[in-house]
């Protein structure tokens, strides 16, 4: 099986615009859950979506966004960038289910100048 | 929320060498697993154990549940087995979402 796949790999912002950010789980997965790190926070949790919808949020502010497609794939949003949003963004992908394993994509590098 | 504590937060080790990192948390947990983040940011499935006992080649892991702490061994240490170990749990309320300790560097060197 393929693993999970993430695009881009790399971005360059300037503060002000907007990013989106794609995730691709492995097949036959039905949650992906999306985590920002930063050297300063470490790993922390963004969002989960499960068959489409929103099952759990982490604390982070209304510019960050995501939604999940029919086809599991996902994507992550962040409007209105800031110097902060800099970080290394990293999407998991699992079947479903509390008790499985996290399988994590390569990650999207966000520089915001 | 639960609270998830690595230790040592470094450990430089001469090739060869077996070392053991520990992960305590403070609450039961649905989830516990381990992972190696490699210099790249990938972030690598070690163990998914939120209890007993696992080998996988050179590494192993044990978690014991009921008093809260998981411990990750590495032998006969390689250059490739530098990076950062990650311990990370679900807790039984934290509805899916991994809850990350700080990390563990380690260097190996040859």
């Amino acid at each position: 099986k393929a693993g999970v796949t993430q695009t881009p790999r790399y971005l360059i912002k300037t503060r002000g615009q907007q990013v989106t950010l794609s995730c691709s789980p492995i097949s036959g997965h039905r949650s992906v859950s999306w985590y920002q790190q930063t050297p300063g926070q470490g790993l922390q949790f963004l969002f989960e979506y499960f068959s489409e919808t929103q099952r759990n949020k982490g604390n982070f502010p209304g510019r960050f966004s995501g939604r999940q497609f029919s086809n599991s794939r996902s994507e992550m949003n962040v409007s209105t960038l800031e110097l902060g949003d800099s970080a290394l963004y990293l999407c998991a992908s699992s079947p479903g289910t509390v008790r499985e394993t996290q399988y994590f994509g390569p990650g999207t590098r966000l520089l915001v100048l | 929320g639960i609270q998830v504590e690595q230790s040592p937060p470094d450990l430089i080790l001469q090739e060869g060498a077996n070392s053991t990192l520990r992960c305590n948390f403070s609450d039961s947990v649905n989830n516990l697993q381990w992972f190696h983040q490699n210099p790249w940011g990938q972030l690598i499935n070690l163990f998914y154990i939120p209890s007993g006992t696992k080998q996988n080649g050179r590494l192993s892991a044990t978690t014991v549940a009921t008093e809260r702490y998981s411990l990750l061994y590495i032998s006969s240490s390689q250059t490739t087995d530098s990076g950062v170990y990650f311990c990370a749990v679900v807790g039984m309320d934290s509805n899916y979402q991994l809850i990350w300790g700080a990390g563990t560097k380690l260097i190996i060197k040859p």
